[in-house]
């Protein structure tokens, strides 16, 4: 399967740990999207990179989260110190350059803090 | 910024019937729009696009939608739905550029045997 991919799928965490998820998108896409879902709303835009370049943050994505996309292929969001407002669900979306609106999704990475 | 609503968080229908998600956009620049389906425990995935050109859009598994620029709609349709079908349909919108796609809140189709 070549789809979207992220890891893990699950993670209960304690307030205050760090979480780490990584994303490894469809490998000729060159953007890819975090966003975070929570119950009864529609996925919310976190970040964009196109190749290696992170090139807008939304303001949802506050100083505890960090994401990066260190060689133009997978990404990692991490969250410092997390709280119980950061359980939700976090997709990673990728596409190719040309194509509006046309995002290839994984099937998320759900967090639950505890 | 392009934004989406959805009327509906919950749409019950019977198999078999018609059905119509209600999707309103708002934007002052040129508009792409967009349905994406999440079945239970899978990811999003396209159902059709809107770009430019015929109003009349027609997707994946026999939906369609129309984008109406006077009303700023841009309603979901089909004409007898599937036990498969349940799921939730999510109505989104891209102003253009880097295809930073602004989600609605979506609507969960229930289809009764």
């Amino acid at each position: 399967d070549t789809g979207v991919s992220q890891d893990p799928r699950h993670k209960i965490t304690k307030r205050g740990q760090n979480v780490t998820f990584r994303c490894d998108p469809i490998s000729e896409h060159n953007r890819l999207y975090w966003y975070r879902q929570t119950l009864g709303q529609g996925p919310e835009f976190l970040t964009y990179f196109q190749n290696e370049a992170q090139l807008e943050k939304s303001r949802l994505l506050s100083d505890r989260f960090s994401a990066e996309r260190p060689k133009g292929s997978f990404s990692t969001l991490e969250i410092q110190r997390t709280e119980q407002g950061d359980s939700a669900m976090y997709l990673c979306a990728s596409s190719s350059s040309g194509v509006s609106g046309e995002l290839f999704f994984g099937e998320g990475s759900r967090l639950t803090v505890l | 910024a392009q934004s989406v609503t959805q009327l509906d968080s919950q749409v019950p229908v019977f198999e078999e019937a018609p059905v119509e998600l209600r999707c309103n956009y708002s934007s002052s620049v040129s508009v792409y729009l967009f349905w994406y389906v999440q079945y239970p425990n899978q990811g999003l995935q396209l159902l059709l696009k809107y770009l430019s050109g015929s109003t009349l859009v027609k997707g994946i598994n026999g939906f369609e939608a129309e984008f109406n620029k006077s009303q700023t709609s841009f309603h979901l349709r089909k004409p007898s739905v599937h036990i498969s079908d349940t799921a939730e349909y999510f109505c989104a919108g891209d102003s253009g550029g880097y295809q930073k796609v602004t989600f609605g809140t979506g609507t969960k189709l229930q289809v009764i045997p």
